[in-house]
């Protein structure tokens, strides 16, 4: 059964912090690791993985995977109130054709004042 | 359509009775998904739909949730004989033929509240 852990689970930081999340997986025919941002409703894509030691960078986020190790970690720099949200990782399995994501738990980040 | 259409966005209903929720996805997207997310939990795979192919029930939680896809297209995820503990947010998500989770786009929801 894949799986996927995220953590801390909740985190509340001030404006201008910078957090470190992390997610650690296991995972049978390994495709990608994702990152999304979930803040209402619906979450959004923010970045794939697929190769170890590849940072991937848009604005102030940051990610970077390791599979050897088997986790990922998405970095936000100065932060700021609209990065409050909660953070999803996820796992990609090659099923045939098809693939399958198996999401963690989540990190819910409060960026304060 | 434009995105992916789900409703009702919000649903109370009481114990015992059967609910449907409805899924709209993008308009060519061959791969849908069932999420359910309890407060302040992540997102838990219920079943996937892949094109023509017999759809991944395996993270179904009992016989009393059941999913269909018409077409190839609109999917109902029903629920019978509800019970507290199906309170959440019923989320769906389509990708497109060869997409994965880069191009996953997810709906609003839909609350569903059993009192």
């Amino acid at each position: 059964e894949d799986k996927v852990v995220q953590s801390p689970l909740s985190l509340v930081v001030h404006e201008g912090d910078t957090v470190t999340l992390n997610c650690s997986y296991e995972v049978t025919n390994f495709r990608s690791l994702l990152w999304y941002k979930q803040e209402k409703k619906a979450p959004t894509f923010l970045f794939m993985l697929t190769s170890s030691g590849i940072e991937k960078k848009s604005g102030r986020l940051s990610s970077i995977l390791d599979k050897k190790e088997l986790f990922s970690i998405l970095n936000i720099t100065a932060t700021q109130t609209g990065d409050s949200a909660v953070y999803l990782c996820a796992v990609e399995r090659r099923t045939g054709t098809a693939s399958k994501l198996t999401f963690g738990t989540g990190t819910r980040l409060q960026v304060t004042l | 359509g434009a995105g992916v259409s789900q409703s009702p966005s919000n649903k109370v209903t009481e114990k015992g009775k059967d609910v449907e929720l409805r899924c709209d996805p993008i308009s060519g997207h061959t791969a849908l998904y069932w999420y359910r997310q309890s407060l302040g939990q992540g997102l838990e795979f219920l079943i996937y739909f892949q094109g023509n192919s017999a759809p991944d029930k395996s993270g179904l939680p009992s016989d009393r949730f059941s999913a269909e896809r018409t077409g190839g297209s609109v999917s109902t995820l029903t629920i019978q004989r509800t019970q507290q503990e199906d309170s959440a947010v019923y989320l769906c998500a389509s990708s497109p033929p060869g997409g994965g989770g880069w191009v996953l786009t997810f709906g609003a929801g839909s609350r569903l509240t059993v009192l």
